[in-house]
């Protein structure tokens, strides 16, 4: 079974900083992984879609790399700003599961002035 | 605009009456999904449909019910709904097929069963 983990649960960092999030998976038989944005109250916002023959995405100010064979992905978040305090959530499409997301618990930053 | 719509947005109820939480999506998408959001245990998949009159179930498919009568709509029912339901629900669509379709996902109903 699938199990998706990211570390840490809460991170709190001052204006300007870069910073990465992490996401690890158990099996390494996916079609792609996923990072959302959720904001307090809302629904998820879909930030990059890394397919499973990718190694990265980028867009404006962030990146996300994909290590399929060590069950691994990062979002890295360039000078970040207040703005971008939220929870992160990376999702997994595993293979023979439709089209059925596994998640993470997800990220909380906080980016303090 | 392309988007998922699900009505309400918020719902509080009391065990054992019937609800229905509607999802419609105006992207011509294939596939469709529920999932509930739970603290500490984040987001688990209740049923999907990859079609038209077909629908699987998920990983926690126990008290509901869902139906796909037409294309752009996906609706999740609660019989008897019960405390234990109380929780953020989402509904997501995307193309369906081989290989990666992003994912889009609605705002959200939140559920309080008392």
């Amino acid at each position: 079974k699938q199990e998706v983990t990211q570390i840490p649960a809460a991170l709190s960092v001052p204006e300007g900083e870069n910073l990465v999030l992490n996401c690890s998976f158990t099996d390494s038989a996916i079609y792609n992984l996923q990072w959302f944005r959720q904001d307090p109250g809302k629904g998820l916002t879909s930030l990059l879609l890394i397919q499973s023959s990718q190694r990265e995405q980028t867009s404006g100010r962030l990146n996300a790399s994909l290590d399929k064979s060590s069950g691994r992905s990062t979002l890295y978040i360039a000078a970040s700003q207040p703005g971008d305090s939220a929870t992160y959530l990376c999702a997994v499409r595993i293979t023979g599961g439709g089209n059925k997301l596994t998640f993470g618990t997800g990220t909380q930053l906080k980016v303090e002035l | 605009e392309a988007q998922v719509t699900q009505n309400p947005r918020y719902l509080i109820t009391v065990t054992g009456k019937k609800l229905t939480v509607t999802c419609s999506q105006n992207m011509n998408h294939e596939y469709m999904s529920w999932y509930r959001q739970d603290p500490g245990l984040g987001l688990r998949q209740i049923y999907y449909s990859m079609n038209v009159e077909v629908t699987d179930k998920g990983d926690v498919p126990e008290g509901y019910k869902v139906s796909r009568k037409e294309k752009r709509n996906f609706p999740l029912i609660l019989e008897s709904p019960s405390p234990n339901q109380t929780s953020l629900y989402f509904c997501a669509s995307s193309l369906q097929g081989q290989g990666g379709y992003e994912q889009y996902f609605g705002p959200g109903t939140r559920l309080t069963v008392t």
